[in-house]
């Protein structure tokens, strides 16, 4: 069975203040797929990154970055420099190789706050 | 390039009565994905299809639910004899065999069942 736990239901901070959302996931899966994805209210599921098992090379793109931990089986996001925008759900998920089913956690609400 | 649509965006029935959802996905995506998410929860899978075959159904999806994809484009979602607890936001995504593994959602329906 997968499962992914995102802890933190919701955080709040200051506009411009760095924020680290975390994310633990279970698989027994030797090669699966991490996903990262935000929720801003109009629904849309928005597409942030994906990362394979065998590539643990953190990313960075822009104000966002990703620090996978094969080790700990954590794939946390970091926003740097928050902004107004950035307030949303943001949910992590997570595929095994060969399988469709995307399993999500339960989401952490973000609020930036001006 | 247009992403995934889905019609209507909302939908309020009473409760025993029947409904439809449509999801059009990305052009030349083959796979397309319905989900389920319940308010304060992340996305849940439903069925995938493949083309026009449907491939795989969660447990999720009672015998009240059907989905189709015809002719390996758009697909329908049915809902008959709705329940309360129906309500929700029906998602769908898409994706292209590639090493991209990375679906691709629309806005959702959101449901409410009176």
């Amino acid at each position: 069975a997968q499962k992914v736990t995102q802890a933190q239901t919701e955080i709040s901070v200051v506009e411009k203040e760095d924020v680290t959302l975390d994310c633990v996931y279970e698989t027994r899966d030797t090669t699966y797929y991490l996903f990262w994805y935000k929720q801003p209210p109009s629904g849309e599921l928005v597409f942030l990154i994906r990362r394979n098992s065998f590539d643990e090379q953190n990313e960075i793109s822009g104000r966002y970055s990703w620090n996978f931990q094969k080790s700990t089986s954590s794939f946390n996001f970091t926003i740097t420099a928050s902004q107004v925008v950035d307030s949303a759900v943001y949910f992590c998920a997570l595929r095994g190789f060969g399988n469709e089913k995307l399993t999500f956690g339960t989401g952490t609400r973000l609020t930036i706050i001006p | 390039d247009t992403g995934v649509s889905q019609d209507p965006r909302h939908k309020i029935t009473k409760r025993g009565q029947n409904v439809t959802f449509r999801c059009d996905p990305i052009s030349e995506h083959n796979r397309l994905y319905w989900y389920r998410q319940t308010l304060g929860q992340g996305p849940e899978f439903l069925t995938y299809f493949q083309n026009e075959a449907q491939l795989e159904k969660s447990r999720l999806l009672s015998d009240r639910f059907s989905a189709e994809r015809p002719k390996g484009s758009f697909s329908t979602l049915e809902i008959q004899r709705t329940e309360q607890g129906d309500s929700a936001m029906y998602l769908c995504a898409s994706r292209i065999l590639d090493r991209q593994e990375t679906q691709y959602f629309g806005p959702g329906t959101r449901l409410l069942v009176l």
